[in-house]
């Protein structure tokens, strides 16, 4: 059974206080890797795909890696606009096939 | 672009009550996805349509949920007989079909619509 774990469950960090988020998971034969963020009242806002370990993308303050297990979204220099849930999706071949979800890292970044 | 949409974007019903809940897509987008997202629990997967396949239902938790696809575009969720457990944010997504050696496999997600079975 696919299965995503996403650690910590939430996270607080000062503005300007670099982290990281891991998403650990297992999957029969790793279609991609989808990063979401998510607000509170709204729906997921897509991130990120990753396709193979070794893999990276960035986005403004936001850096996501992929290795065979896990996958890690580092954040430089957080803002206060950042605090949302980060969640971590993977999906199993032949694509487009539906996603299986962690339960997300809640983060709050302090100014 | 216009997103994908859903609506209503909030439904109080009474346990026992049929509820229908929309989802319009993104234009040109082939594959669509309803989703649900309980308090504390992660999105669980319900049903999946691609193109003009018949849906992938495996994830639809009783026989009292169902959802059909009209036109190869907007989709409808219906809930029969609505329990308490029923209550949740219901989300949609779309995404574009594979094209050659290309992927499109992200998923667009709605807003979502927000159940209340009291």
């Amino acid at each position: 059974e696919d299965q995503v774990t996403q650690s910590p469950e939430a996270l607080r960090l000062q503005e300007g206080e670099s982290s990281s988020l891991n998403c650990s998971y297992t999957v029969s034969g790793l279609r991609g890797l989808f990063w979401y963020r998510q607000d509170p009242g709204k729906g997921p806002e897509f991130l990120f795909t990753l396709y193979s370990a070794g893999e990276e993308k960035e986005k403004e303050r936001l850096k996501a890696t992929l290795t065979k297990k896990e996958s890690f979204l580092h954040i430089t220099a957080p803002k206060p606009e950042d605090s949302a849930t980060y969640l971590c999706a993977v999906q199993a071949p032949p694509g487009n096939t539906p996603l299986v979800f962690g339960k997300g890292t809640r983060l709050s970044v302090i100014a | 672009g216009a997103g994908v949409s859903q609506s209503p974007s909030n439904k109080v019903t009474e346990k026992g009550k049929d509820v229908e809940l929309r989802c319009d897509p993104i234009s040109g987008h082939t594959a669509l996805y309803w989703y649900r997202q309980s308090l504390g629990q992660g999105l669980e997967f319900l049903i999946y349509f691609q193109g003009n396949s018949a849906p992938d239902k495996s994830g639809l938790p009783s026989d009292r949920f169902s959802a059909e696809r009209t036109g190869g575009s907007v989709s409808t969720l219906t809930i029969q007989r609505t329990q308490q457990e029923d209550s949740a944010v219901y989300l949609c997504a779309s995404s574009r079909t594979r094209a050659g050696t290309s992927t499109y496999n992200e998923q667009f997600f709605g807003p979502g619509t927000r159940l209340t079975v009291l």
